[in-house]
């Protein structure tokens, strides 16, 4: 089975740094998801890391340690538009990918 | 435009009503899934299929059945609607061994039983 943490809330300041952290325990693990989703609105694409270490996407960098279950999405010049749940999802490793979600991180950026 | 659309965005039903939510995407993607989120904003997965097979079948009511006439459609019927059925349903397509695996999602539908 699978089971992911994460931060149910977090506040953050316009223009500021904010990471987001999620761990996870999982059989037959192969990458982790970040998605955003913004209220009332479907779940978008943000990052997937296979490997270890950190990928950078503009503003937003997602990091992965597979041997410590761990990962991270690091959003830097927050932007009030960036309010949102962020939702963290692992896949497995099976013939078909099945991804599991976290319940996410609502962010709320202030002025 | 390319995305995955399902109908209806609202719906809200009596108990005990038999209701219906219809997916389509045009990505071109060989497999579609129905997540169920709840007001905890808890996606859960409920079913996936690849090229119209059944490949994933969670632990749902049999109340809820899925049916894919081709790999671009996927819909959704539930029997005899219970207030615990209250969520957002979201389609979602990917493509086995694309780029990043990625799910596109569509925009949702907002359940309502009454």
């Amino acid at each position: 089975g699978q089971n992911i943490d994460q931060p149910t809330e977090m506040t953050a300041t316009e223009g500021a740094i904010v990471q987001i952290n999620c761990t996870y325990q999982t059989s037959g693990f192969n990458g982790l998801f970040w998605y955003q989703q913004h209220a009332g609105e479907a779940p978008t694409f943000l990052s997937y890391n296979v490997l270890d270490g950190l990928e950078e996407k503009g503003r937003f960098s997602s990091f992965l340690s597979r041997s410590k279950g761990y990962s991270y999405l690091l959003l830097k010049e927050l932007q009030m538009k960036d309010s949102a749940s962020y939702l963290c999802a692992a896949s497995n490793s099976g013939g078909y990918q099945k991804v599991t979600f976290g319940t996410g991180t609502k962010l709320q950026v202030i002025p | 435009d390319t995305a995955v659309s399902q109908t209806p965005k609202y719906l809200v039903t009596q108990m005990g009503n038999d209701k219906s939510i219809k997916c389509e995407q045009n990505l071109g993607h060989d497999t579609m899934y129905w997540y169920k989120q709840d007001s905890k904003k808890f996606l859960k997965i409920m079913f996936s299929y690849n090229n119209k097979e059944l490949i994933i079948n969670e632990t749902v009511p049999n109340r809820f059945s899925p049916k894919s006439p081709d790999k671009a459609h996927l819909n959704l019927h539930i029997n005899s609607l219970e207030l615990g059925d209250s969520a957002v349903y979201f389609c979602a397509s990917s493509l086995t061994g694309g780029p990043n695996y990625g799910y596109t999602f569509g925009s949702g539908t907002r359940l309502t039983v009454v």
